[in-house]
């Protein structure tokens, strides 16, 4: 069974530029969470993704935004980039319950200049 | 491979020693701990969880430890291996939050 892939895996772009990722999720899987990886914040939950339906999102600013697609497909996107959001954006995708075991993507490496 | 953290608190062990990470958590009313390890340039990983109304839960060669009144996890990695060296991240969920808050973590390296 193939894993959590995510497109693309490195990405450059500059100030107020936006950007969309993309998160395929393992076959079955229902739920699909977003993860902002930095050196100084660490790991935080952007949003949370099952059938379409967003059931809970992080404290980032409107900036960042999501969806979910019927195949369970997921993007993100971020408007008018800032130099603080390079980072790595990590997605992870479950059955749905909350105690399914996540399964993490490799990961998008975002660097903004 | 990227960096997970360049400031990250470091635990050193000899390769064959017990290693115990430990992890303080936020919120008293989260009710599942999961352990992950991040090696360079990857995702994490799922190494074990454990609900709150269980205070030990021991899998292959590592043990988690729950302590409720002062919201303290640890996780025992016995005999530890040089593919043991990693970041290690401890996440906490509040049923019905669909969210989960991970710690800082800790870098293991396991010297030869």
């Amino acid at each position: 069974k193939a894993g959590v892939t995510q497109t693309p895996r490195y990405l450059i772009k500059t100030r107020g530029q936006q950007v969309t990722l993309s998160c395929s999720p393992i076959s079955g899987h229902r739920s699909v969470s977003w993860y902002q990886q930095t050196p100084g914040q660490g790991l935080q939950f952007l949003f949370e993704y099952f059938s379409e339906t967003q059931r809970n999102k992080g404290n980032f600013p409107g900036r960042f935004s999501g969806r979910q697609f019927s195949n369970s497909r997921s993007e993100m996107n971020v408007s008018t980039l800032e130099l603080g959001d390079s980072a790595l954006y990590l997605c992870a995708s479950s059955l749905g319950q909350e105690t399914n075991e996540q399964f993490f993507g490799p990961g998008t490496r975002l660097t903004v200049l | 491979g990227e960096s997970v953290g360049l400031h990250l608190p470091t635990l050193s062990v000899q390769e064959g020693d017990n290693s115990i990470i430990n992890c303080a958590y936020s919120n008293s009313a989260s009710d599942y701990f999961i352990w992950y390890k991040q090696e360079s340039g990857k995702g994490p990983q799922f190494i074990i969880d454990i609900r709150s109304n269980m205070d030990k839960r021991q899998g292959q060669r590592v043990t988690v430890l729950l302590n409720k009144t002062v919201k303290h996890l640890s996780l025992q990695i016995a005999a530890t291996q040089p593919g043991d060296s990693a970041v290690y991240f401890c996440a906490e969920n509040m049923a019905g939050t669909y969210k989960y808050i991970f710690g800082t973590g800790t870098r293991l390296k396991v010297l030869a």
